[in-house]
């Protein structure tokens, strides 16, 4: 069945690194694939979406490209800010139109 | 403001005692969308609706009731709660359900079943 996988957490880096999330899929045909991110005590919110192979998904320095060859969607950032520290959960579209989930990344940003 | 709102935000309960989370929005959504969220498992769908009337079960709906009298409203029921339904609990909604269509959470609701 449809199935999406994400790095364990936390992932812990110091103010202005580079950052990179890993998030592979397993699905039937081309779902769309989303990034969601959790800030401590809020509900999820929409952080980036890609709805083919080849598109890239961006929104506030965060980027992530849909790669059909390698069934990934890897979220990256240039230069993280404490302000980024938040849970980012990988999601796909099923073909009735509901989410599968990944675990969640918690990712700690150092000062 | 549009927004999700979910009631209570912690609630703490015992084993057998019936009890109802509230989830209303105010954009007019068609969409409604019950998760649990258990750590090392992400976010696992308990119920849904497509409208009103309309209902249909998630992926994890045992032990669980909903319903979608009103376009706004779509409680989530625990009949007989058990401890292994402590967990944080999210509804979310969207104005319709599609490929692309993005989901709006409400800041969720804690629940430990003693």
């Amino acid at each position: 069945g449809d199935s999406v996988t994400q790095m364990e957490g936390p992932v812990t880096l110091s103010e202005e690194a580079f950052l990179t999330i890993n998030c592979t899929y397993t699905a039937t045909g081309y779902p769309s694939l989303f990034w969601y991110v959790q800030y401590p005590g809020e509900g999820l919110q929409l952080l980036l979406k890609a709805t083919k192979a080849d598109d890239k998904g961006s929104n506030k320095g965060f980027e992530a490209t849909y790669r059909k060859e390698t069934t990934s969607f890897h979220l990256e950032k240039g230069s993280v800010q404490v302000s980024d520290s938040a849970v980012y959960f990988c999601a796909l579209k099923r073909s009735n139109y509901q989410l599968i989930w990944g675990a969640g990344t918690k990712l700690i940003i150092k000062p | 403001e549009a927004q999700v709102t979910q009631n209570p935000r912690y609630l703490i309960t015992v084993t057998g005692k019936k009890l109802t989370v509230t989830c209303s929005q105010n954009m007019n959504h068609e969409y409604m969308s019950w998760y649990r969220q258990d750590p090392g498992l992400g976010l696992r769908q308990i119920y849904y609706s497509m409208n009103v009337e309309v209902t249909d079960k998630g992926d994890v709906p045992e032990g669980y009731k909903v319903s979608r009298k009103e376009k706004r409203n779509f409680p989530l029921i625990l009949e007989s709660p058990s401890p292994n339904q402590t967990s944080l609990y999210f509804c979310a909604s969207s104005f319709a359900q599609g490929p692309n269509e993005k989901l709006f959470f409400g800041s969720g609701t804690q629940l430990s079943v003693l």
